[in-house]
């Protein structure tokens, strides 16, 4: 099994339909994150977690919420999905501290969503 | 402002030939990390190579290197003996304080 698995692999919604993008990990970290992949704009921070009751956004989050249910799950919902929020979702971990920096992150194998 | 830009968005190279795709950053922060992530169609991010910028002595992974130049802020990646395989988009990272920050890409293509 993955170290990092997010469901479902694809998705394709309707505008202003909930969706919710899942996140688990058997890597033990205690740090998770969601990005937003598209053309050209590179990997955008979404909402980033530390722990179970730490959230925080990123520079992108409106129209997104997370919720961190557990150290190993963290799920990004879209409310109302919009055509604009098209894109690929990667969920990422790492350790704490200094092996945070140190070593990188551990990445999911993506959720390509499509809003139409 | 912690930003990664790297100029080049499409790349080709030759069978077996070398390749190198360039990376700048900035940043105010003294001790921080630099990684090369590899996305292969299959759009799994791989971990390519990784740098740590007290060190002085670039960092090696069998055909990849790095040319690191801290005072520049410039993180290169060199693709020796280029490999049908490595065809990928390629992204740039470095972390920071609590978070990494990655450039937009170059799609590399190797032509056999």
């Amino acid at each position: 099994d993955a170290d990092v698995t997010q469901t479902p692999r694809n998705r394709i919604t309707k505008t202003g339909k909930r969706i919710m993008l899942e996140c688990s990990q058997t890597k033990g970290h205690d740090r998770m994150y969601w990005y937003r992949q598209d053309p050209g704009l590179g990997l955008r921070l979404i909402y980033y977690s530390f722990d179970v009751k730490d959230i925080n956004k990123g520079e992108i989050s409106d129209g997104y919420s997370v919720s961190r249910q557990a150290q190993a799950k963290f799920s990004l919902s879209l409310e109302s999905a919009i055509p604009n929020q098209t894109a690929l979702y990667f969920c990422a971990t790492s350790d704490g501290g200094q092996g945070s920096r140190r070593y990188g992150y551990t990445f999911g194998s993506g959720t390509r969503l499509t809003v139409v | 402002a912690q930003t990664v830009t790297q100029s080049q968005p499409e790349m080709s190279v030759q069978e077996a030939e070398t390749v190198t795709l360039s990376c700048t950053y900035d940043t105010s922060e003294s001790n921080y990390y630099l990684f090369w992530y590899k996305q292969p169609p299959s759009r799994q991010m791989i971990l390519v190579i990784r740098q740590e910028a007290y060190k002085q002595q670039n960092a090696t992974e069998n055909r990849f290197s790095v040319n690191f130049q801290k005072a520049a802020k410039s993180f290169s990646l060199k693709i020796s003996d280029s490999q049908l395989g490595d065809t990928a988009m390629y992204f740039c990272a470095f972390g920071a304080g609590n978070q990494f920050y990655f450039g937009t890409g170059t799609s590399l293509t190797v032509i056999p």
